[in-house]
């Protein structure tokens, strides 16, 4: 089954914790990116990729990082979460002009 | 900038009646543009795009959309609502290959 797959999701954690959420895609698609869900805002793009070790912000990318080593794989990462991170995450993916597939969402909480 | 304009936060509809959800778009060309719907504690399921040609489409779970380039709009419909259609509706648009640009979303409650 195509699909795009992310862990944990659910995650309570504390200021400045370093923290990875995964996001894995079976479709062999190219582009991955990540986004974020907050009331009244919509989604909000953090990060973008192209492809393997092609990475680039998106609209929100302060505080957060990503990686691109594998095609299938695009984790983010939180080395110092705070507070205004808690919100709830999607991960996304697409061939190149084609409909992007969203992961399951990682609901995050930062205390 | 692409941008998309969900006016309506929340509406709330009685079951069996019909149901228009208001999106409109910025966008220089010919846009490219979905309705994604999210249930409570669930992801993101798409409902239907709009690449080109008809410009009603129609989707899943019986909504239909269609494309007004007059008026910038790309209303999502569905003639009769259910009870599981509670849920959060997004309108979007593509902004290039790798990102959508959202609306804020639009809260479906459905009233017995």
């Amino acid at each position: 089954e195509a699909q795009v797959t992310q862990n944990p999701r659910y995650l309570i954690t504390v200021t400045g914790k370093k923290l990875t959420v995964t996001c894995s895609q079976n479709m062999n698609h190219e582009y991955m990116s990540w986004y974020r869900q907050d009331p009244g805002l919509g989604l909000r793009q953090i990060y973008y990729s192209m492809n393997v070790e092609v990475t680039d912000k998106g609209d929100v990318p302060e505080g957060y990082k990503v990686s691109r080593k594998e095609k299938r794989n695009f984790p983010l990462i939180l080395e110092s979460p705070s507070p205004n991170q808690t919100s709830l995450y999607f991960c996304a993916s697409s061939a190149r002009g084609e409909t992007q597939y969203f992961g399951p969402g990682t609901r995050l909480l930062v205390l | 900038a692409q941008s998309v304009t969900q006016p309506d936060i929340h509406i709330t509809v009685s079951e069996g009646a019909s149901l228009e959800l208001r999106c409109n778009y910025s966008y220089g060309a010919t846009p490219y543009l979905f309705w994604y719907v999210q249930s409570p504690g669930q992801g993101l399921q798409l409902l239907l795009k709009y690449f080109s040609g008809d410009t009603l489409v129609q989707g899943i779970k019986g909504f239909e959309a269609e494309f007004k380039r007059s008026q910038s709009s790309f209303n999502l419909r569905k003639p009769s609502v259910h009870w599981s259609d509670a849920a959060e509706y997004f309108c979007a648009v593509v902004v290039n290959d790798y990102k959508l640009s959202f609306g804020a979303g639009t809260t479906v409650t459905v009233r017995a």
